[in-house]
């Protein structure tokens, strides 16, 4: 059984570029958040994913979207990019309860390392 | 808004017990969780805890929450040099929202 994969591991882009991160959740999951970890900090929520919707946001900017495919798939797309865009994207997969409360695990994948110079 | 503190960094020697502590201010909080983030790899999650327990035991790792104080811990027994890597605390209201803290980073001396 496959985990959570992302793509690509790692990405050098430009100042003002734009980048597409992908992520593939767990077998049998519905739900895809998406992180933000810069060096030495703790991870930060960019938004969720559900039914190809997005369900909820962080605290980040129009700059950053995401997409859901209906194989539950995610992409996370990052326009203008800033030197502080620079960090390591998390994907996370879970599953969405019946009754649409909170689970109790969301699963990690590796990441994708992104650096903008 | 959510905010979720830890110590930066804790030394223990093998075979000793680690307990890396944790303060959130979520009242709302449904679901706290332990994270271990090895160099270079994602989040691997090591336990968690719901909101209306005490405590929470699972093999070497025991989880104690004082929901009154919003105090979380985290006791590793019989530390292991494998058990060295960043631990973050976090925690979930609705919608599977996780904030985290900043990550306490384990130093386990042979």
């Amino acid at each position: 059984d496959a985990g959570v994969t992302q793509s690509p591991t790692h990405l050098i882009k430009t100042r003002g570029q734009q980048v597409t991160l992908r992520c593939s959740p767990k077998s049998g999951h519905d739900t895809v958040s998406w992180y933000q970890q810069a060096l030495g900090q703790g991870p930060q929520f960019i938004f969720q994913y559900y039914e190809e919707e997005e369900r909820q946001r962080g605290n980040f900017p129009d700059r950053f979207s995401g997409h859901q495919f209906p194989n539950y798939s995610s992409e996370l797309n990052v326009n203008a990019l800033l030197l502080g865009d620079s960090a390591l994207y998390l994907c996370a997969s879970s599953l969405l309860a019946p009754t649409g409360g909170p689970t109790d695990t969301q699963y990690f994948g590796p990441g994708t390392r992104l650096t903008v110079l | 808004g959510e905010d979720v503190e830890q110590s930066l960094f804790l030394s223990v020697r093998e075979g000793d017990s680690s307990v890396i502590n944790c303060t959130y201010t979520d009242s709302s909080s449904t679901y706290l969780y332990w994270y271990k983030q090895e160099p270079g790899a994602g989040l691997q999650l090591l336990t968690y805890i719901f909101s209306n327990m005490d405590m929470k035991q699972d093999q070497r790792l025991t989880v104690l929450l004082n929901k009154k104080d919003k105090h979380l811990s985290l006791r590793i027994a019989d530390t292991q040099t494998g058990d060295s890597a960043i631990y973050f605390c976090a925690d979930s209201g609705g919608y599977q929202k996780v904030t985290f803290g900043t990550g306490t980073k384990l130093q386990v001396i042979p």
